[in-house]
């Protein structure tokens, strides 16, 4: 079956740094994969599409240049939250669809940050 | 897409059939409805979808009202490891972004 792998898993990092998420699509290529951030008994909120070979679509209230992503291969999309505050402290879920038109996504485990 | 609302928790037996239902009164002709859960802090799970037609899998059931407005999930024989927060969306084939509400608590009790 799909599988959609996060790294790292959890990440402590100070404020002001930048931190980078990893998310793979490992058996299959995802030319669209999505990236959302759910708060501590929140629902997911969907930040933003990322899409392969081009610009990321950004949801309203994201700020862009704070949640930057990069889609450069079919497997791999990547999130960097930079210049980290503790109000980005968050679980950040990334997911993937293996079938074209399909609605059935694929999600990753979640990588949860800590900012001091 | 169409607003879906869930009641915010309900408690089940274990071994008993879960129903959670999902009212989506205003959804058009091309939305399916589909189900997933997250298990505390993991990522949601894919459980089923439908369009009209009640759908089975080996996870659980979709009933689907005959004028589409409604919809129950459920989980036949429910265990410990169904506790999770359900939710229910409504989204044009296709569409592939997927915008989750508050879902459905949904307790297991031994």
């Amino acid at each position: 079956g799909a599988v959609v792998s996060q790294h790292p898993s959890r990440v402590i990092c100070k404020s002001g740094t930048s931190v980078k998420i990893e998310c793979r699509s490992l058996d299959f290529q995802a030319t669209t994969m999505f990236w959302y951030r759910q708060f501590p008994k929140q629902s997911l909120m969907l930040m933003a599409t990322s899409n392969e070979g081009s610009k990321a679509t950004y949801e309203q209230g994201v700020e862009k240049d704070k949640f930057l992503i990069n889609h450069a291969s079919l497997t791999l999309s990547t999130l960097t939250v930079t210049s980290a505050h503790p109000e980005d402290s968050s679980f950040y879920i990334c997911s993937a669809t293996h079938r074209a038109g399909a609605n059935v996504l694929t999600f990753g485990a979640g990588s949860r940050l800590t900012v001091l | 897409d169409a607003k879906t609302t869930q009641p915010p928790s309900m408690d089940c037996a274990e071994g008993r059939a879960a129903n959670l239902p999902c009212n989506h009164s205003t959804i058009s002709g091309n939305e399916y409805v589909y189900w997933y859960r997250q298990i505390h802090s993991q990522g949601p799970q894919y459980i089923i979808h439908g369009l009209k037609n009640n759908e089975t899998n080996e996870m659980a059931s979709l009933i689907i009202t005959e004028d589409r407005k409604s919809s129950t999930l459920i989980l036949p024989h429910a265990t410990l490891r169904d506790t999770a927060v359900y939710y229910c969306i409504a989204v044009i084939q296709g569409a592939q972004k997927l915008v989750f509400g508050q879902g459905t608590r949904l307790t297991i009790n031994p």
